[in-house]
């Protein structure tokens, strides 16, 4: 079974430019949440889909927004981009069949803005 | 808010031997769920192990094993008869629900090295 796949695995953009990562859940996955990774905040959640609607989002401005396809495949966006934006994002999916399902995560984006 | 705190930014330990790392979490909710979760270089967050509150008995995987205590708000880890392959960076994890969907808090995470 293949596992959550996130791509680009690298990505460098310039100030101010726009940027979307994608992420493939695990089959039969529905639930899709992000998260952002840096050194000096750690990992925190950006937010959350299920069956195509965002069902909770984090404490980030609103230039970060994603979506979530009919296959569960999910894409978040990134708007004019800041220094501060450069960080490790990480996607996890899950069944969400019961509490406490764990989460299966992927191998990140690592996003540089110079 | 649900905050998690792990005390020991970085840890090292000889391979063979046994190490704990620490982890103390703040909630109100009396149902819930903790993880660790292991970030080797490769940067892939891998699930070590899950404690589910309600239960009483610590989770046990292999040369993993934690040590729970709800009264105190604690979730240690202990890996036993470490290995080269247990260096990573170790986070512990609460399990936030948010009407019907969940989320994980992480705490800031201990780096583990196994040396030789």
């Amino acid at each position: 079974k293949a596992g959550v796949t996130q791509t680009p695995r690298y990505l460098i953009k310039t100030r101010g430019q726009q940027v979307t990562l994608s992420c493939s859940p695990i089959s039969g996955h529905r639930s899709v949440s992000w998260y952002q990774q840096t050194p000096g905040q750690g990992l925190q959640f950006l937010f959350e889909y299920f069956s195509e609607t965002q069902r909770n989002k984090g404490n980030f401005p609103g230039r970060f927004s994603g979506r979530q396809f009919s296959n569960s495949r999910s894409e978040m966006n990134v708007s004019t981009l800041e220094l501060g934006d450069s960080a490790l994002y990480l996607c996890a999916s899950s069944r969400l069949q019961q509490r406490g399902t764990e989460a299966f995560f992927g191998q990140g984006t690592r996003l540089t803005v110079v | 808010a649900q905050t998690v705190t792990q005390s020991q930014p970085e840890m090292s330990v000889q391979e063979a031997e046994t190490v704990t790392l620490s982890c103390t979490y703040d909630t109100s909710e009396n149902n819930y769920y903790l993880f660790w979760y292991k970030q080797p270089p490769s940067r892939q967050m891998i699930l070590v192990i899950r404690q589910e509150a309600y239960k009483q008995q610590n989770a046990t995987e292999n040369r993993f094993s934690v040590n729970f205590q709800k009264a105190a708000k604690s979730f240690s880890l202990k890996i036993s008869d470490s290995q080269l392959g247990d260096t990573a960076m170790y986070f512990c994890a609460f399990m936030k629900h948010l009407g019907g969907s969940e989320k994980l808090v992480f705490g800031k995470g201990t780096k583990l090295t196994v040396n030789p």
